[in-house]
């Protein structure tokens, strides 16, 4: 039972071009949400994270947008570049869940093409 | 400073051997998780550790048996290898409180044949 979803698996974005992530999620009570990048080989490192009082958060050149009432987020990278290539994961968790247990996404291997 | 590392990187078992994949963190947290990564499955959480001395079961933990001996170390064992548990297994830490943010190892990658 997989309680973060997210799509697509994969994508192919040209550099400088807009990536885009989505995930779902069924659980109201989640209160954070991360995104975390893993790139070949290496452990997932958090890259940018919400909380549902706000619709979007900004970091660079990633922005991820908060729709509470669709129970939806997304990453978006903005002029993305070839050292974005790597797989992304949306997760979610809520402060009294039992050790903060993070519930991950599937995640998306994202390549940017020069 | 370390931050989280994991033993072995990688590993061959036949199936019904036995192992322990050990973690260790050297930033003084209080929690501690083992995830496997299988494709398209994402992270699913094994067991984790809130304290040194406690566990708990998460999404997936059968088959796996953890240890919290020491603050800094959480073992996890298969005590009879199943081809299922082919995967990348990884460990995370936090510190307690209201930051989520978790710390990932490297990772280590198990093949059961």
């Amino acid at each position: 039972q997989q309680q973060v979803k997210q799509s697509p698996q994969s994508l192919i974005v040209q550099k400088g071009g807009i990536s885009i992530i989505n995930c779902a999620y069924e659980n109201t009570a989640f209160d954070y949400f991360p995104w975390y990048q893993q790139f070949p080989g290496k452990g997932p490192a958090l890259l940018i994270a919400i909380r549902p009082d706000v619709s979007e958060k900004k970091e660079g050149r990633f922005t991820i947008s908060f729709n509470k009432s669709a129970k939806q987020f997304s990453l978006h990278i903005m002029d993305s570049q070839p050292g974005d290539s790597a797989t992304y994961f949306c997760a979610a968790t809520f402060s009294k869940a039992a050790g903060n247990k993070l519930t991950f996404g599937g995640g998306t291997r994202v390549l940017v093409k020069p | 400073n370390a931050g989280v590392t994991q033993t072995p990187k990688f590993r061959v078992l036949k199936t019904g051997q036995s192992m322990t994949l050990l973690c260790a963190q050297d930033m003084n947290h209080e929690y501690m998780y083992w995830y496997r990564q299988d494709p398209g499955m994402g992270l699913r959480l094994i067991h984790y550790s809130v304290g040194e001395g406690t566990t708990a079961k998460g999404e997936v933990p059968d088959g796996y048996n953890v240890s919290r001996l020491k603050k800094q170390n959480f073992l996890l064992g298969l005590e009879s290898a199943a081809p299922s548990q082919t995967s990348v297994y990884f460990c995370a830490s936090r510190m307690s409180g209201s930051k989520y943010e978790q710390y990932f190892g490297p990772g280590t990658r198990l093949t059961v044949t």
